[in-house]
């Protein structure tokens, strides 16, 4: 079966605080990509990164850092220095090998960081 | 904006009613998805279409929705006879032949 679990259903933080959102996922394809995404209240999820099965290497880009993790089935976000306009849910998503691409989702971490 | 369009952003039906999204994508992708996202839950794919081809439909699609994309250009999602479970998050997204989604901003519906 193929699955993604995001444990925390809600996080909230004061501004300025660091904040790690969790995702753990399940398949049995060698190949395969994790994506973040964040959707704020307006609607439209927005892409964050993208990350394949043979990339373990972890990325930051500015205040975002991903921690991916194969021995653990983990692909972990962190936000440094968090600020009000980070406050959105947070999807942890698996696109499994196949030419479909069709991803398949978390429930979603919904973050709120106040002033 | 070369973005990609949903019209309308909000739909309020009654029950038993007939409704129809549109989704315009971004002009130079040939892949256009449907999803559904009810509240507190991830998006749950609905369909897919590769040009004009739809490719893969969910068992989430009953017999009451259809999609439909002529001409490889923009989509359009109908649900006949619509009911109270249907209302959610319809989200389209576009892209070229790989997992690089561009979403738009979603169409919500309500039934009542």
């Amino acid at each position: 079966a193929q699955k993604v679990t995001q444990a925390q259903t809600e996080i909230s933080v004061v501004e300025k605080e660091d904040v790690t959102l969790d995702c753990v996922y399940e398949t049995r394809d060698t190949t395969y990509y994790l994506f973040w995404y964040k959707q704020p209240p307006s609607g439209e999820l927005v892409f964050l990164i993208r990350r394949n099965s043979f990339d373990e290497q972890n990325e930051i880009s500015g205040r975002y850092s991903w921690n991916f993790q194969k021995s653990t089935s983990s692909f972990n976000f962190t936000i440094t220095a968090s600020q009000v306009v980070d406050s959105a849910v947070y999807f942890c998503a698996l696109g499994p090998a196949g030419n479909n691409r069709k991803l398949i989702w978390g429930l979603g971490t919904s973050l709120a960081v106040n002033p | 904006d070369t973005g990609v369009s949903q019209d309308p952003r909000h739909k309020i039906t009654k029950r038993g009613q007939n409704v129809t999204f549109r989704c315009d994508p971004i002009s130079e992708h040939n892949r256009l998805y449907w999803y559904r996202q009810t509240l507190g839950q991830g998006p749950e794919f609905l369909t897919y279409f590769q040009n004009e081809a739809q490719l893969e439909k969910s068992r989430l699609l009953s017999d009451r929705f259809s999609a439909e994309r002529p001409k490889g250009s923009f989509s359009t999602l109908e649900i006949q006879r619509t009911e109270q479970g249907d209302s959610a998050m319809y989200l389209c997204a576009s892209s070229r032949d790989g997992y690089g989604y561009t979403f738009g901003s979603g169409t919500r519906l309500t039934v009542v």
